[in-house]
């Protein structure tokens, strides 16, 4: 069965412009969460959706957002893009319950850089 | 409030030694643990995972952990490393109330030959 798919793979954007990212989790998962890796922070969360709502929500600014569709497909949106933005975008799916329902797949991420 | 500290942010070892990284913990109640590797340019990969069930786990590409309650560490091992063990490892908890994942800072394991 397919794993976690994410595009793009690699994108580069100018300061200001915003970016929408896309994640399509493993058949049947219902839970989509996202997290942010840069080389000083880490992996940190962002947010996470379950059946086409915001479930729990990590410490990012309000450029940062996500939508979760009927088919469990997510994306995130962030606008008024910041140099600091520049990081691998990590989406990770699960069945959504808890113990050993809740394994997370990752993807393999998004690369973004902010010019 | 739950969290992890992975107390080697490098490891290296010679080809065919044993692997240990080392992960202390922090929780009110039984965590579910977790242990993922990324290699370069790639995303995270689960190797294992604790939820109670036995103490000592056993993950992917021969690796294992054992969780121990006493001192509150989750150290992941390997007899023989391998080549293509080099990357980045993580360990991981899982918040008891929000379910969402706590990264450590990760170790990055180096293989010689």
């Amino acid at each position: 069965k397919a794993g976690v798919t994410q595009t793009p793979r690699y994108l580069i954007k100018t300061r200001g412009q915003q970016v929408t990212l896309s994640c399509s989790p493993i058949s049947g998962h219902r839970s989509v969460s996202w997290y942010q890796q840069t080389p000083g922070q880490g992996l940190q969360f962002l947010f996470e959706y379950f059946s086409e709502t915001q479930r729990n929500k990590g410490n990012f600014p309000g450029r940062f957002s996500g939508r979760q569709f009927s088919n469990s497909r997510s994306e995130m949106n962030v606008s008024t893009l910041e140099l600091g933005d520049s990081a691998l975008y990590l989406c990770a799916s699960s069945l959504g319950g808890s113990g050993l329902a809740n394994t997370i797949y990752f993807g393999e991420g998004s690369w973004l850089t902010v010019v | 409030a739950q969290s992890v500290t992975q107390l080697d942010s490098h490891v290296s070892v010679s080809e065919g030694t044993p692997v240990l990284l080392r992960c202390n913990y922090s929780s009110s109640y039984s965590p579910s643990l977790f242990w993922y590797v990324q290699h370069p340019n790639k995303g995270l990969q689960l190797l294992l995972k604790y939820t109670s069930a036995a103490t000592l786990v056993k993950g992917i590409n021969g690796f294992e952990a054992e969780f121990k309650k006493s001192e509150t560490s989750f150290h992941l091992t390997k007899p023989s490393a391998h080549m293509s063990d080099a990357a980045e490892y993580f360990c991981v908890v899982s918040d008891e109330d929000t379910d969402k994942l706590i990264f450590g800072t990760g170790t990055r394991l180096q293989v010689f030959p």
